[in-house]
């Protein structure tokens, strides 16, 4: 399956503190996605980085991709209780997505 | 700007019955998909369509899904006969163009099929 995996599964930390949570892939991609999901609603984009980038910031969020080993990362700096959600790394194809299987993160108040 | 709307939000089913869901995308956009996404898990690409082609349906399970998008905008996803294994939240997203490009979602249709 090409589908990415995200690590770890599930991740609890406290408000202020950072969280990273890391997603793999199988095959070469043209770009990457990562998405939010609030419990019991749709996805939320919050950054595309493509296979030519290494690095990318959004607000408290930073994306890296390191295509020679297939992965990527994403780091939210000082968390708040309203990050506590699920991230899903979409890898992209051509003109098609694949979802991970995400991240659930709680921060803790 | 309207975002992705999809109706209705929540539907309880027999098995064996049928079901559709309904689904509209931002205005202008010329990609929609349908996602299935069963709990603990992430979304699942049933079906992509560009303008009113299929671009990528390999995944939809096309003795019971059908889906059909009309005149470009609107689409209607149908499960019939449903099984038990379908209960998932059915997500409908769009995007602007062909190529790498951010979707847009609805807030779902979470199924039940009892």
């Amino acid at each position: 399956s090409q589908q990415g995996e995200e690590d770890p599964q599930a991740l609890s930390i406290q408000e202020g503190e950072n969280a990273t949570m890391n997603c793999s892939y199988k095959t070469s991609i043209n770009n990457l996605q990562w998405y939010r999901q609030n419990s019991g609603r749709g996805l939320v984009h919050l950054i595309l980085i493509r296979s030519n980038e290494r690095e990318k910031h959004s607000g408290r969020l930073r994306v890296t991709l390191d295509t020679s080993k297939k992965s990527s990362s994403l780091l939210i700096t000082a968390s708040r209780a309203a990050d506590t959600a699920s991230y899903f790394c979409a890898t992209g194809y051509g003109r098609k997505y694949i979802f991970g299987t995400g991240t659930r993160l709680k921060v803790l108040a | 700007e309207a975002g992705v709307a999809q109706s209705p939000r929540y539907k309880i089913i027999e098995k064996r019955q049928s079901v559709a869901f309904w689904c509209n995308p931002i205005s202008g956009h010329a990609t929609l998909y349908w996602y299935q996404q069963i709990l603990g898990q992430g979304p699942k690409l049933l079906i992509q369509f560009q303008n009113n082609g299929v671009v990528d349906d390999s995944q939809l399970p096309k003795d019971r899904f059908s889906a059909e998008r009309l005149k470009g905008v609107d689409s209607t996803l149908k499960i019939q006969p449903a099984k038990l294994e379908d209960s998932a939240v059915y997500l409908c997203a769009s995007s602007l163009g062909q190529g790498p490009d951010t979707q847009y979602f609805g807030p779902g249709t979470r199924l039940t099929v009892l």
